[in-house]
This record gives C-alpha cells, structure tokens and sequence, in this order.
C-alpha cells in the first residue's frame, strides 16, 4: 500500500516568494494534518481537516500560511509570501478515522528553505 | 508547562547495550493515547506503538518494550540488545480525547546514537 505522499522533498526558494507545498494522504484514511518540525520548536501541528472539512487551525502561525483540502486524496499548504523563519521540515499525516486512538501516519515531509 | 517530556536529549550508547528512553506526559483527561514515533537519519517518521490509558500492561516486541505507568505519568520504551540500525530520534506523543481529535502532542525527542 501506499504512504502518505508528500512533493516536492526538498523546496528551495527566495524570501517573497509563494511556496505550495502537496499532500496525498492514504486512500481511505478520513484524516489530515499538517505539523511542522524545526529544531527549536520541535514537531507543531500547523492544521488538521477531518473529511475534507478544516477542524482545528489554531497552530497556523500566520495569515500568510493557508491550507486547502478540496478533496479526499489532496492537499496544499502555502505559504505567501515566504520568510525565512518559515525554513522547516513540513510533515503531511493521515489517519483512519481522526479519532484520539488512531495512529497518524507520515509522509517523508518536504524539507523547506527560504534564503 | 510542556505536556510531554523527553528529558533526555541525547543518548549514546554501545551496540547490545540496552537503552531506556523516558518519557513523562501531563493530561487531566481520564481517556488518552500515547504513542511512540521513530524518525531515522532519512527523516520520516513512524509509528511504532499506541497504548491505551486504561490499559497499563507492559507490551514487548522483539526487542523493544513499553512500560507505561499512570501513577508516574510516564510511557519509558526500552530497547533491548541495541544495534546500529535502532540510530534514529525517538518522539513520545499524547492525544487527549478531550483536546482535539487525533491531535498528537509531542515531546521534543531523544536522539539515539548507537556506536558499532
């Protein structure tokens, strides 16, 4: 079976810039989040949407992060206009169910830098 | 105050050595999940083990282990007979059923460095 598939791996780019970072998560899994993982702060959960549906996007930093999940086997995240302080390992999840016993399962995260 | 603390940051170890790596959560929910991830060199991360909060018998898997511990609040996994291969980061997680669903709080890690 597939994993949750994240593109691109590696993101380069300028600080300004638009960063549109994907997520497919597992077929049939009903649950979506997105963390992100610096060294400072460790793993934080950005958003999550539970059937399609945006539930808890607290973690978001800032107006210029935004997540879409227009359908079951998709996601973005983007960030616009892109800093450097937003340089991070960005992980895509998904669960079976989104209930409190279900696993999440990683993608390989999209490692993000911004010069 | 974190809710989820792996004191030790970094590990280091000889090969068939064993190792414990600690872990300590915080919740007022009587109903709540634990997990252990681990994420390798390559940087994914994987899920290794899910306990209950009712149900507190140690589970054993291979060489790995779990013992969880509500009257100390601690889920401390052990890794028996160590081997290159088990060098990764080590993260505890909680969810709490009365936060959020399936929202996963991690600890910050412990870094496992096993020496051949």
């Amino acid at each position: 079976d597939a994993g949750v598939i994240q593109s691109p791996r590696h993101e380069v780019t300028e600080m300004g810039q638009e960063v549109t970072l994907r997520c497919k998560p597992i077929s049939g899994h009903n649950s979506l989040f997105w963390y992100r993982q610096t060294m400072m702060r460790g793993l934080e959960l950005l958003i999550y949407f539970n059937n399609n549906v945006p539930i808890d996007d607290s973690g978001m930093p800032e107006d210029r992060f935004s997540a879409k999940m227009p359908n079951a086997s998709f996601s973005t995240l983007k960030i616009q206009p892109s800093e450097p302080r937003d340089s991070a390992v960005y992980f895509c999840a998904s669960s079976l169910t989104g209930a409190t016993n279900s696993p999440l399962h990683f993608g390989n995260g999209t490692r993000l830098t911004v010069t | 105050a974190q809710k989820v603390t792996q004191a030790q940051t970094e590990i280091s170890v000889v090969e068939k050595e064993d190792v414990t790596l600690d872990c300590v959560y915080e919740t007022r929910d009587t109903t709540y999940y634990l997990f252990w991830y681990k994420q390798p060199p390559s940087g994914e991360l994987v899920f290794l083990i899910r306990r209950n909060s009712f149900d507190e018998q140690n589970e054993i898997s291979g060489r790995y282990s779990w013992n969880f511990q509500k009257s100390t609040s601690s889920f401390n996994f052990t890794i028996t007979a160590s081997q290159v291969v088990d060098s990764a980061v080590y993260f505890c997680a909680l969810s709490e059923q009365v936060r959020s669903q399936g929202n996963l709080i991690f600890g910050k890690g412990t870094k496992l460095s096993v020496k051949p």
